[in-house]
């Protein structure tokens, strides 16, 4: 099993500032990778697939990067909505796997 | 629009079962596969189960081989989740989502509580 594990598990940040996200697999991945946003008490939402491509009515500060077994996650400016939990989540090898989560919180 | 509805979660004791539905709306059911992903309480995200569009070929995580099983009635645009001899550890919230390289649209979740 691809074990995905994320950093930071907290990230205390303002709005306007940058956000970046790691995300790092056990084995490589290829680009068979995703990022999903969860606010408290929701479902999660698809922000990226394959690495880098946004979803649909993703807006662009949002954006993803990486291949093999280091991936990130990067938000140019926080809006306050931004706030939540990040999760990564692989596809290449069975069973699809997911990373533990990093929070983004309001500084 | 997509959406996904679950239903059929409840307080249910160790060793009982529960049937878990989803109703799709909004697009090809038919054309999609489609999963079930679970989230326990305070924690991450885990897959349980996936289905091929057709229904015949389905796949789950070790942890509920032989107790959960997942199907579909494409006609009536429903995924179900089938799930027997419920342990503690499978109190969680239950979505439903579609597969599409990601699961890209989910379900606003179904709480199972094991317990008694």
């Amino acid at each position: 099993e691809v074990v995905l594990t994320q950093s930071p598990a907290t990230l205390s940040l303002s709005p306007g500032e940058r956000a970046t996200l790691s995300c790092r697999a056990s084995q490589t991945i290829s680009s068979q990778l995703a990022w999903y946003q969860q606010k408290r008490g929701q479902a999660p939402r698809l922000l990226i697939y394959d690495a880098s491509r946004r979803a649909t009515g993703i807006p662009a500060r949002f954006s993803g990067s990486g291949s093999g077994t280091d991936f990130t996650l990067t938000i140019s400016s926080l809006e306050p909505e931004d706030f939540a939990v990040y999760y990564c989540q692989q596809r290449n090898n069975w069973p699809q796997t997911f990373g533990q989560g990093t929070k983004v919180e309001i500084k | 629009e997509v959406q996904l509805v679950e239903s059929g979660g409840g307080l249910v004791q160790p060793g009982g079962s529960l049937r878990l539905a989803c109703a799709a709306s909004g697009f090809t059911f038919s054309g999609y596969w489609m999963s079930w992903v679970r989230q326990a309480p305070g924690k991450g995200l885990e897959w349980v189960a996936n289905i091929n569009q057709a229904g015949s070929a389905t796949y789950s995580v070790d942890s509920v081989k032989g107790r959960f099983t997942i199907s579909r009635d494409n006609a009536k645009n429903l995924l179900f989740l089938q799930m027997n001899s419920l342990r503690g550890e499978d109190t969680a919230v239950y979505y439903c989502a579609r597969w599409a390289t990601a699961w890209d649209s989910w379900g606003q979740g179904t709480q199972v509580t094991v317990s008694s």
